[in-house]
């Protein structure tokens, strides 16, 4: 079965410093990879996505993330991060022939001033 | 334009109550979801429709909750005799196409308890 591991349920960073948060799925072919954001009281966020091609992908709010199949992993950064990026971020996986997303956990983000 | 919108936001019931959660997806999108947050964990997907067929309750962890879209626009997710265990966010998601690859935007989400 699909499943979604985000490891760090808790991560604090600076105001400016950088950001990386870890996503590993467990599927055997390439899976359709998202991350989404979501603040207190509002809806989950699209920040990017993954399908096919370059590994590298960008997304809004100067986000990327990177697909390693040879990790399985979809890991999320920022070269520097605001305070407004203070949030829950989740990992989601999809596969080719179905509709519905698997979530992770989620890591809840806290940016220091 | 507008997003996906859920009403209540929130809601109080009592054990044994039925609940009505009602998600208004944007306009034109061919299929809605419903996922179940319970606090602390990720979203569970809960059911799915394309336009007003019910294609898959897989999620649906009893026969105590029921969804609806019977015009293919507005879905209504009822829980009926509530219990504690059914406190959660719940959240519903439209995208415009079918398939995975469909980015699926989602509403705020209701927030309910069961006391």
């Amino acid at each position: 079965a699909q499943s979604v591991t985000q490891p760090d349920i808790h991560i604090t960073v600076s105001e400016g410093a950088s950001l990386e948060l870890r996503c590993n799925y467990s599927y055997g072919a390439t899976p359709y990879l998202f991350w989404y954001v979501q603040s207190p009281g509002q809806g989950l966020q699209l920040l990017l996505k993954y399908f096919s091609g370059d590994t590298l992908v960008q997304g809004i709010k100067g986000f990327e993330a990177e697909f390693k199949r040879s990790q399985s992993s979809f890991n999320l950064r920022k070269p520097s991060v605001h305070w407004s990026d203070a949030a829950e971020y989740f990992c989601a996986v999809a596969t080719s022939g179905t509709y519905k997303y698997i979530f992770g956990t989620g890591t809840r983000l806290k940016v220091l001033a | 334009g507008a997003g996906v919108s859920q009403s209540p936001r929130y809601k109080v019931a009592k054990r044994g109550q039925d609940v009505a959660l009602r998600c208004d997806p944007i306009s034109g999108h061919v299929s809605l979801f419903w996922y179940q947050q319970a606090l602390g964990q990720g979203p569970e997907f809960l059911t799915y429709f394309q336009n007003e067929a019910q294609l898959d309750k897989s999620g649906l962890p009893s026969d105590r909750f029921f969804a609806e879209r019977p015009e293919g626009s507005v879905s209504t997710l009822k829980i009926q005799r509530t219990q504690q265990e059914d406190s959660a966010v719940y959240l519903c998601a439209s995208s415009f196409g079918t398939g995975a690859q469909e980015t699926q935007y989602f509403g705020p989400g209701t927030r309910l308890l069961v006391l």
